[in-house]
């Protein structure tokens, strides 16, 4: 059974420049959850998708933003991008909201320049 | 607002030692839900134990072991002797209840020498 993919695994972007990233979860999960992972912050909550809709967010501003496909794979959008957005995205996914195992993705590694 | 502190920030253990991960948590709630991860160099989170705030019982994994202690709001995680394979960052999270955001503590590195 094949892990929960993110693409792509490495991106380089300028200030002020947008972003998008993809995950897709494991076959048959519908949830999925996007953390962001900082040296200085540690890992942060993004947002959560399930069926298509936004259950959660974080603490994040309104450049950051997302969506889920009726296919369950989900992206994350992130626009304007600042220096402080340089991080390891992780996308994890579960059956439901309600499964609290959860299998994450290897991550994108985004460097803001 | 919930909160986790992992206050070990690195530890360093010789192959077959035993090891143990400090985890605090701060929450109100009444009902939560406790989990430690592994995450290796390859940096994927993997998934090793969850615990419901009204089962204080302590769990044993091979060697992995875990004690839930309420009265001290605390989730430690022991790993009996250890190999160089346990070498990754381990992060203890916190659930509430409601929702499914999970509130991660900042890691404990964990380097396993030969």
């Amino acid at each position: 059974k094949a892990g929960v993919t993110q693409t792509p695994r490495y991106l380089i972007k300028t200030r002020g420049q947008q972003v998008t990233l993809s995950c897709s979860p494991i076959s048959g999960h519908r949830s999925v959850s996007w953390y962001q992972q900082t040296p200085g912050q540690g890992l942060q909550f993004l947002f959560e998708y399930f069926s298509e809709t936004q259950r959660n967010k974080g603490n994040f501003p309104g450049r950051f933003s997302g969506r889920q496909f009726s296919n369950s794979r989900s992206e994350m959008n992130v626009s304007t991008l600042e220096l402080g957005d340089s991080a390891l995205y992780l996308c994890a996914s579960s059956r439901s909201p309600q499964d609290d195992r959860k299998y994450f993705g290897p991550g994108t590694r985004l460097t803001v320049t | 607002a919930q909160k986790v502190t992992q206050a070990q920030t690195e530890i360093s253990v010789v192959e077959k030692e035993d090891v143990t991960l400090d985890c605090v948590y701060e929450t109100r709630d009444t009902t939560y839900y406790l989990f430690w991860y592994k995450q290796p160099p390859s940096g994927e989170l993997v998934f090793l134990i969850r615990r419901n705030s009204f089962d204080e019982q302590n769990e044993i994994s091979g060697r992995y072991s875990w004690n839930f202690q309420k009265s001290t709001s605390s989730f430690n995680f022991t790993i009996t002797a250890s190999q160089v394979v346990d070498s990754a960052v381990y992060f203890c999270a916190l659930r509430r209840e409601a929702g499914n955001m999970l509130t991660f503590g900042g890691g404990t590195r964990l380097m396993v020498k030969p």
